[in-house]
């Protein structure tokens, strides 16, 4: 897989249930950062989370980097239907002056 | 909330034309960065730029593209000979405050190439 890769592709949860997405990487990285964005939109920026963290919480977003697996996941709790969007994980390099996103997973929240 | 402003929303221009895509980036903001993303695929770095010179920069960004910041609050992106393959959504983000490395995006400019 390349770097940044989400699975799964796309999501259908009812409004209430709680939506998880992983994100899979290959290089050593900065720092891993999630967004947002909805159909034609900007990227929102959601949360960062730096090489030497392993859980931080936003929210109802919680966010796991595990870099022994070289793996991130994205926990929505409560998924409303306003959540219905793309979320994309990114890595910073080393260098920290690029982000390698990944393909996305598309969330459908049904009401 | 400051945010990243881009202009314009949507361009189209034809083949070998010349195209401006304008960005003012968060005023406090010292690392500038251009992404792109073809329809339906995934955001692609172009470049970033940092201390008025170019920090990295993809494949992608071959001879055909420039960045300036030609004052204290623009950052453009140039691509001098559009091709067909260039149509995408461009985003310009920044980041580095002093204090928190998050890149912020702008809501982007949709450039057509016909």
């Amino acid at each position: 897989s390349q770097q940044g890769e989400e699975d799964p592709q796309a999501l259908s949860i009812q409004e209430g249930e709680n939506a998880t997405m992983n994100c899979s990487y290959k290089t050593s990285i900065n720092n891993l950062q999630w967004y947002r964005q909805n159909s034609g939109r900007g990227l929102v920026h959601l949360i960062l989370i730096r090489s030497n963290e392993r859980e931080k919480h936003s929210g109802r977003l919680r966010v796991t980097l595990d870099t022994s697996k070289k793996s991130s996941s994205l926990l929505i709790t409560a998924s409303r239907a306003a959540d219905t969007a793309s979320y994309f994980c990114a890595t910073e390099n080393n260098a920290g002056n690029m982000l390698t996103f990944g393909g996305g997973t598309r969330l459908m929240v049904k009401p | 909330e400051p945010e990243v402003t881009q202009t314009p929303s949507h361009q189209v221009t034809q083949m070998g034309q010349e195209v401006i895509l304008r960005c003012v980036p968060i005023s406090n903001h010292l690392y500038f960065y251009w992404y792109r993303q073809i329809l339906g695929q995934k955001v692609e770095f172009l470049v970033s730029f940092y201390n008025n010179e170019i920090s990295e920069k993809s494949e992608i960004f071959d001879d055909q593209f420039s960045v300036e910041r030609p004052d204290g609050s623009n950052f453009t992106l140039k691509i001098r000979s559009t091709k067909l393959e260039d149509s995408a959504m461009y985003f310009c983000a920044s980041s580095g405050d002093g204090s928190s490395y998050e890149q912020y995006f702008g809501p982007g400019t949709r450039l057509t190439v016909t």
